[in-house]
């Protein structure tokens, strides 16, 4: 599976929206890109996932770049409670289920 | 709600003996589930792969003798960590893979399990 390549910290702003960066430029055409979250000593949390298309839910945007080899988080509008460490993982479907972990994201929301 | 389930959340045992962990999946058959484990301020790491019926698939480096995984029925995977060390206290996690999503998300994570070996 790819390699993912994320900014150690961000703060944002209460309100604001967060981008977030994923790189990972070794992608191959059968890997999907899925993002989860963790808040403190909890399980992760499914956010989105995506191929190629763009993605949104009620959660977040997923902007994949056309080459696939970065791809964007977008909160819209991040609250206290969108604080948590966001992983960026990448599976092919020959493993599903089978995810490996970068170290993450650490977001702090900030009133 | 929680799709995925593990019990106990946190357990304290002392060093030696052995503690086991399950992990269910709640409303669907899951023939293969997933254990990750955490250490502070670190990230998952997997450690295994589950399979219903058979033998797990370890993560190079992850001892199969010192962590016994069974996937006994669709529903439920135990890790059973044997003869436990303090160096073993950690945030175990399972995870399970929700057949017939289509496009959507199949794979759930449980709440996680602290171990403390004292």
């Amino acid at each position: 599976d790819a390699k993912t390549t994320q900014p150690p910290s961000m703060d944002c702003a209460e309100g604001r929206a967060a981008n977030l960066p994923c790189n990972h430029s070794t992608i191959s055409g059968n890997e999907y890109v899925y993002w989860y979250r963790q808040i403190h000593s909890q399980g992760p949390q499914y956010i989105i996932h995506g191929l190629k298309n763009n993605e949104t839910n009620e959660m977040a945007s997923l902007i994949i770049t056309e080459d696939r080899k970065s791809s964007t988080l977008i909160l819209p509008h991040a609250t206290l409670r969108d604080t948590a460490v966001y992983y960026c993982t990448c599976m092919t479907t020959d493993s599903w289920g089978k995810l490996q972990f970068g170290a993450g994201t650490q977001v702090v929301v900030t009133p | 709600g929680a799709v995925v389930s593990q019990h106990p959340s946190w357990v304290i045992c002392k060093s030696g003996t052995s503690v086991k962990i399950e992990c269910r999946s709640l409303d669907f058959q899951a023939t293969t589930m997933f254990w990750y484990r955490q250490f502070p301020k670190q990230s998952l790491m997997l450690m295994a792969t589950s399979n219903e019926g058979s033998k797990a698939t370890y993560e190079q480096g992850v001892e199969k003798d010192k962590f016994l995984i069974n996937h006994a029925s669709l529903t439920l995977s135990t890790l059973t960590v044997t003869s436990a060390h303090p160096e073993d206290s950690s945030f175990y996690i399972c995870s399970a893979n929700k057949p017939g999503q289509g496009a959507g998300n199949t794979i759930y994570f449980g709440e996680g399990s602290w171990l403390t070996v004292v």
